[in-house]
């Protein structure tokens, strides 16, 4: 079966500069999450999505991240205005069912630099 | 609050047995799962246990008690492709949300 698939690969942007990444997850996967990686550091939860419902978006930094997973499937997560601490890799998941951690699949990721 | 604690750096030979271990604290614990992940590329999910015990996948075995907060991934017969970084991971809740810890980076040496 296909992976997850994320799009662009790498992303340079001046701060205050705003981005979007894009992610197609892996067919029938009622649940989407994003996370970020900063160097160095374990993934962190951004957002997760069950189908087009938000589930926990508890720690997504609302004044300048956004996110959307229209239709159920593909989702959009931008950041407006970014700052330098945003440098990161954006990694999106899918699972199968909610409520399940056994076997996360995650994308190859989006590395945005903010200079 | 929430964490996990694991080693951030191991270094072993090829053809042996490595352990990584992993404390964690986190409220509402379901699980512990393991990801290894190479340089630039995805994490990819090796193993999980829901109950206290061994797991054993191939050359990957991963134990968790829930009794001391701790678990561990055992690499055995050590390749020069399991260099990479290595991380726990608690499920925290019934949500599937996944609290990763730092990361241990293994470097196999020759």
């Amino acid at each position: 079966e296909a992976g997850v698939a994320q799009s662009p690969r790498y992303k340079i942007i001046e701060k205050r500069q705003s981005v979007a990444f894009w992610c197609n997850p892996i067919s029938g996967h009622a649940t989407l999450y994003w996370y970020q990686q900063i160097l160095g550091q374990g993934p962190k939860l951004l957002i997760q999505f069950q189908n087009n419902g938000v589930v926990d978006d508890s720690q997504l930094p609302k004044d300048r991240f956004s996110a959307e997973r229209l239709k159920g499937v593909d989702s959009t997560l931008k950041i407006q205005p970014a700052k330098l601490e945003d440098s990161a890799v954006y990694l999106c998941a899918s699972s199968l069912v909610g409520g399940s951690s056994v076997g996360y699949t995650f994308g190859s990721g989006t590395r945005l630099t903010v200079v | 609050g929430q964490s996990l604690e694991q080693p951030s750096e191991v270094t072993a030979v090829e053809g042996a047995i490595v352990q990584i271990n992993c404390t964690y604290q986190t409220s509402g614990f379901y699980g512990l799962s393991w990801y290894q992940q190479h340089d630039g590329g995805a994490p990819t999910f090796l193993s999980y246990n829901g109950l206290d015990g061994l797991e054993e996948t191939g050359r990957f075995s991963s134990f968790l008690s829930r009794s001391d907060s701790y678990g561990y991934l055992l690499l055995q017969e050590l390749q020069m492709k399991d260099s990479a970084s290595y991380f726990c991971a608690a499920s925290s809740g019934n949500t599937g949300k996944l609290i990763f810890g730092q990361g241990t980076t293994l470097q196999v040496k020759p």
